[in-house]
């Protein structure tokens, strides 16, 4: 079965620095990997993806993830953190195919992100 | 194009009853899922709906049941209500895209069960 580690309940950064969300996942064939975050109240919003091809992927609000094959982690990243980044982040693996048309996605447990002004 | 919608979105019930959600997708996604999102366990897979069949099932009792209509809402259904089935329920659509299943998040129901 599929399953992703998302290690740091809450990650504090300053406003301006560099951020790192950190994920690890485990998966059988190849991975297909999401990043959502979701804003109090409201729901998830996709904010990336990596199917295949590039190691980097570039996505929504300046985001971008790296993958890495070998340590089995999709680390989100984003150069210059601001304040609004404030949220919760949620790492995703697309499953086993169900064979009814259907494949589950299974979600890491959230990391808190705290921008601090 | 309008976002997925979910109704109602707040709802308070006592243990023993049952709740029915209610969840709208973008027009043209025909397939639904549901998932439970709570604190301690993070966000769960529930089922998910295509074309008013249910396609995927994940670990969760009887007591959660659901259904998807012509016009792709879908209903879920929580019976005999327990204080752990408090949490944000969450209704995602998606094309039928097996290349990227990529999600679309209503913004939940919260249920809270006293």
């Amino acid at each position: 079965a599929q399953s992703v580690a998302q290690p740091e309940d809450q990650v504090n950064v300053a406003e301006g620095n560099p951020l790192t969300v950190k994920c690890t996942y485990s998966v059988s064939g190849n991975p297909y990997l999401f990043w959502y975050v979701q804003y109090p109240n409201r729901g998830l919003q996709f904010l990336l993806k990596y199917i295949t091809g590039d190691n980097l992927v570039k996505g929504s609000y300046g985001f971008e993830a790296e993958f890495n094959k070998s340590q089995t982690s999709f680390h989100l990243k984003k150069p210059s953190a601001l304040v609004s980044d404030s949220a919760l982040y949620f790492c995703a693996v697309r499953g086993l195919y169900s064979g009814a048309g259907s494949y589950q996605l299974t979600f890491g447990k959230g990391t808190k992100l705290s921008v601090i002004p | 194009k309008a976002g997925v919608t979910q109704t109602p979105r707040y709802l308070i019930k006592t243990r023993g009853q049952q709740v029915t959600l209610s969840c709208s997708p973008i027009s043209g996604h025909r397939s639904v899922s549901w998932y439970q999102q709570t604190p301690g366990q993070g966000l769960q897979f529930l089922f998910e709906y295509f074309s008013e069949t249910q396609r995927n099932k994940g670990n969760f009792p009887g007591r959660f049941s659901g259904r998807q209509f012509s016009n792709s809402r879908s209903e879920m259904n929580v019976s005999t209500l327990e204080l752990g089935d408090s949490a944000l329920y969450l209704c995602a659509s998606s094309l039928w895209d097996r290349e990227t299943y990529e999600q679309y998040f209503g913004p939940g129901t919260r249920l809270t069960v006293t």
